[in-house]
């Protein structure tokens, strides 16, 4: 198993600009996330997913976008890059409530 | 939410006990531990959880007080591969979420 896979693993964009981040999973996992990390921080929650066509909202969601049509693809949507949002993104899955989260290896962006 | 309460760094000599403790003194009591720690760079890794008892693995023990109102992740035998960020975390009601704080970091030395 590959795990949790995410790409790019850096990327550089200019303000205003759109991208989305990719994140698989191969494990069958229902629940998937998306975090951010700033320098010398922990992590944040952006969005989760308990499921295909489930979605729902972390602590930091604004300024972003999910969708899940598929269990093993969370993609991460940025619309109209801001610096705030420069951070190295995490995506995690897990098989259940208590179950624990497999993270994949960041996508480290900045927004300049 | 139940926060918890970290030192900011540790030190520990190489092949001894690193001991970190965790303050949650405002845990519920279906509300689980969680250690995960973070090398360099990298993805976090989870080590161990628990809810009342102490538990073991091939990683790490972690010890729960009996109020449940703290605990401690024991690396028995620490290696300089064990220096990283150690997140102490209780997971939020009966969700999915893992709030991360800014965690130990340890640093072991030769």
């Amino acid at each position: 198993n590959a795990g949790v896979t995410q790409t790019p693993k850096f990327r550089i964009l200019k303000i205003g600009q759109s991208m989305t981040l990719q994140c698989t999973q191969d494990m069958n996992h229902n629940y998937m996330y998306w975090y951010r990390q700033d320098p010398g921080m922990g992590l944040k929650l952006i969005y989760y997913s308990v499921g295909a066509g489930i979605t729902d909202k972390g602590e930091v969601p604004n300024g972003y976008n999910v969708s899940r049509s598929t269990t093993e693809d969370f993609p991460l949507r940025l619309e109209l890059a801001a610096p705030s949002q420069t951070s190295v993104y995490f995506c995690a899955s897990s098989q259940g409530l208590a179950g624990e989260q497999y993270f994949g290896p960041g996508t480290r962006l900045t927004v300049t | 939410d139940a926060k918890t309460t970290q030192p900011p760094s540790m030190d520990c000599a190489e092949g001894r006990a690193a001991n970190l403790p965790c303050n949650h003194s405002t845990i519920s009591g279906n509300e689980y531990v969680y250690w995960y720690r973070q090398i360099h760079s990298q993805g976090p890794q989870y080590i161990i959880h628990g809810l009342k008892n102490n538990e073991t693995n091939e990683m790490a023990s972690l010890i729960i007080t009996e109020d449940r109102k703290s605990s401690t992740l024991i690396l028995p035998h620490a290696t300089l591969r064990d220096t990283a960020v150690y997140y102490c975390i209780v997971r939020v009601g009966s969700t999915d979420k893992l709030i991360f704080g800014t965690g130990t970091r340890l640093q072991v030395f030769p």
